[in-house]
């Protein structure tokens, strides 16, 4: 595609519920990035793909989250059990490859827990 | 340790010209990103250092001192349109692991008419 995007743009779910949130990259880039965005605050890592393979989980808060992409593509982003304290805007980004590669974002998915 | 430190706010009048500063520590080091974000927004690159001095898009400019661990963002001829936060990223690496991205917590620009 044009660009990265992500699904869905909003989701409201209830504390306790599991989501899950899809990135498409720009196709061919091999590099795949998830962050986390709290209100007014900076980008937190959270993991990141070479093609299909998570060489850095560190990022990942707990083990209620997990994250997966297949065929050097699509990525999925996982929470279970979510608390609302997961609420934020989850970002992904892409790029060419890893080094030295500008990263293009989405435009998120906005998880509001209730 | 790792981190990153920017100012949490800067203000500045349009047509005036104004620095953001960025300063890191990571155990080793590969290069320093600037992005924008507008509120509501996606991040979007604006420039890459990888060796010390200055590069120059257009009315942003970025400069890197790698013995200083230090960069700055340059923005000239400020516009209204360029209010919005902007990052800086280092791609350092931990002992004993492969290299990771790290943001600052990001510099909110104010621009006065």
């Amino acid at each position: 595609g044009a660009g990265v995007s992500q699904s869905p743009s909003n989701k409201v779910t209830e504390k306790g519920k599991d989501v899950e949130l899809r990135c498409d990259p720009i196709s061919g880039h091999t590099a795949l990035y998830w962050y986390r965005q709290r209100l007014g605050q900076g980008l937190e890592f959270l993991i990141y793909f070479q093609g299909n393979s998570a060489p850095d989980k560190s990022g990942l808060p707990s083990d209620r989250f997990s994250a997966e992409r297949t065929g050097e593509s699509v990525s999925t982003l996982t929470i279970q059990r979510t608390q609302q304290e997961d609420s934020a805007v989850y970002l992904c980004a892409s790029s060419p490859e890893r080094v030295n590669q500008p990263q293009h974002f989405g435009d998120g998915t906005r998880l509001s827990i209730l | 340790g790792q981190s990153l430190e920017q100012p949490s706010e800067v203000t500045a009048v349009e047509g005036a010209i104004v620095q953001i500063n960025c300063t890191y520590q990571t155990s080793g080091f590969y290069g320093l990103s600037w992005y924008q974000q507008h509120d509501g927004g996606a991040p979007t690159f604006l420039s890459y250092n990888a060796l010390d001095g200055l590069e120059e898009t257009g009315r942003f400019s970025s400069f890197l001192s790698r013995s200083d661990s230090y960069g700055y963002l340059l923005l000239q001829e400020l516009q209204m349109k360029d209010s919005a936060s902007y990052f800086c990223a280092v791609r350092g690496a931990l002992e004993n692991r492969d290299d990771k991205i790290i943001f600052g917590k990001g510099t909110r620009l104010h621009i006065l008419p």
